[in-house]
């Protein structure tokens, strides 16, 4: 079956330090990756995506490249911000029929201090 | 503002009681979803409709029934709730190459 792994959390950070959260997926066939961040109190939101190997998305400078060799998609950014702090979550998609479902992580906590 | 809508944000509610959560999406997406997100614990799909047929249930119990009237709009019936029923529940819609937009959550808490 389709399962994602996340590096446990929570993770905390100073201000402007590098941020990886690892990724890591099993999936049957060609997924497309995604990942989410959940501000607190608000929904997920679509934070980067890739739909094969080797893009790399970006977005509000995260970036997360598609490694169909070590099935992974490792979230990066250079200088985080207070305003980073929030939950982080890989998932997948597998293209196959009607189903558009995603299978999510666990979900990454990231706390950001000043 | 993600164009999905859910109301209400906050509900409390008795074991007894039936209340139902909403979702409408403006987006002109034909697939829409219910997930339940706890405490320390993943995300969890309940329902998949697309295009107005529901695609998928979880094996979610009974006392949750949804309802998909049409592809804008999206319900969740709430009866006999039981306390460890409380969390956030999500409401998302997604376009065909499938990255979801969900709402911000409708906090379920059942006494």
């Amino acid at each position: 079956g389709n399962s994602v792994t996340q590096m446990e959390g929570p993770v905390t950070l100073s201000e402007e330090a590098f941020l990886t959260i690892n990724c890591t997926y099993t999936a049957t066939g060609y997924p497309s990756l995604f990942w989410y961040v959940q501000y607190p109190g608000e929904g997920l939101q679509l934070l980067l995506k890739a739909t094969k190997a080797d893009d790399k998305g970006s977005n509000k400078g995260f970036e997360a490249t598609y490694r169909k060799e070590t099935t992974s998609f490792h979230l990066e950014k250079g200088s985080v911000q207070v305003s980073d702090s929030a939950v982080y979550f890989c998932a997948l998609r597998i293209l196959s029929g009607s189903a558009r479902q995603l299978t999510f992580g666990s979900g990454t906590q990231l706390t950001v201090l000043p | 503002e993600t164009g999905v809508t859910q109301t209400p944000r906050h509900l409390v509610m008795g074991m007894t009681n039936k209340k139902s959560l909403k979702c409408e999406q403006h987006l002109g997406h034909n697939a829409m979803y219910w997930y339940k997100q706890s405490a320390k614990k993943p995300l969890e799909l309940m329902f998949v409709y697309s295009l107005e047929e529901r695609v998928e249930n979880n094996s979610v119990p009974s006392r949750f029934s949804p309802e998909c009237p049409n592809s804008s709009h999206l319900f969740l019936h709430l009866h006999t709730l039981q306390p460890e029923d409380s969390a956030l529940y999500l409401c998302a819609s997604s376009p065909y190459t499938g990255e979801l937009f969900f709402g911000e959550g409708s906090r379920l808490t059942v006494l």
